[in-house]
């Protein structure tokens, strides 16, 4: 079946680094753009990072931006996001989700989420 | 960037009512907004995609309206696995989540 599987979560330090991963199956993933989305303790959603299907074009949210590296691979079904300098600021369950289409559509297929945590 | 304003933040509610909630973008975002679904502990379900058309596999009682800069999600008989949060999000420019509409029991 469709199906997102997040891991790599943890606890970190302030400043530290964190690469999680998403484990794509059950459909193409080379034809989707793919996100990853937060979302803080008892708060709402707020979109990360997007990358197009083919992982030619990234975009990310200013604050994120020059922190955070969005990747792909595609021969192993899997994308990436590399967090460096992390903050407080940046606990939360982090979601990889799949675009409807190509890049500029909601999303309509989640993983279950991995929590990450920063705190000294 | 373009800001969500959903309404009401709760909502109380009972099996069988009809229940409506809106969400207000600070542009117009023309149709591009989606509705999701959110139980606890679990991930988001889209339900409602370019303003008013139904995700697959997604119950009719769902039905979703507006453009430009208002609009609303619309539960007609609301069942008891209904009851979770409901996020609105526009994709006119990046993309952007309402703050949320809780659905509790009344």
């Amino acid at each position: 079946q469709v199906q997102l599987v997040e891991s790599g979560g943890g606890v970190v330090q302030p400043g530290r680094s964190l690469r999680l991963s998403c484990a794509a199956s059950g459909f193409t993933f080379s034809d989707h753009a793919m996100h990853w989305v937060r979302q803080a303790p008892g708060k709402g959603l707020e979109w990360v990072a997007v990358i197009s299907y083919d992982g030619s074009n990234q975009e990310y949210r200013d604050s994120v931006k020059g922190r955070f590296t969005i990747s792909r691979d595609n021969s192993n079904n899997t994308l990436f996001v590399q967090m460096n300098s992390l903050r407080t600021e940046d606990t939360a369950v982090y979601y990889c989700a799949r675009d409807k289409a190509e890049g500029s559509d909601p999303f309509d297929i989640w993983g279950q989420g991995t929590l990450v945590t920063v705190s000294s | 960037d373009i800001q969500m304003t959903q309404s009401p933040s709760t909502l109380s509610a009972s099996v069988g009512d009809r229940v409506t909630i809106t969400c207000r973008a600070s542009e117009s975002i023309s149709a591009w907004l989606a509705w999701y679904q959110q139980k606890p502990g679990k991930a988001p379900k889209l339900l409602i995609f370019e303003a008013s058309s139904l995700e697959s596999g997604v119950p009719s009682r769902f039905s979703g309206s507006g453009s430009g800069t208002e609009f609303t999600l619309t539960i007609t008989s609301l069942q008891p696995d209904d009851f979770a949060t409901y996020y609105c999000q526009q994709y006119y420019v990046f993309w952007t989540f309402g703050q949320g509409t809780k659905v509790e029991i009344k």
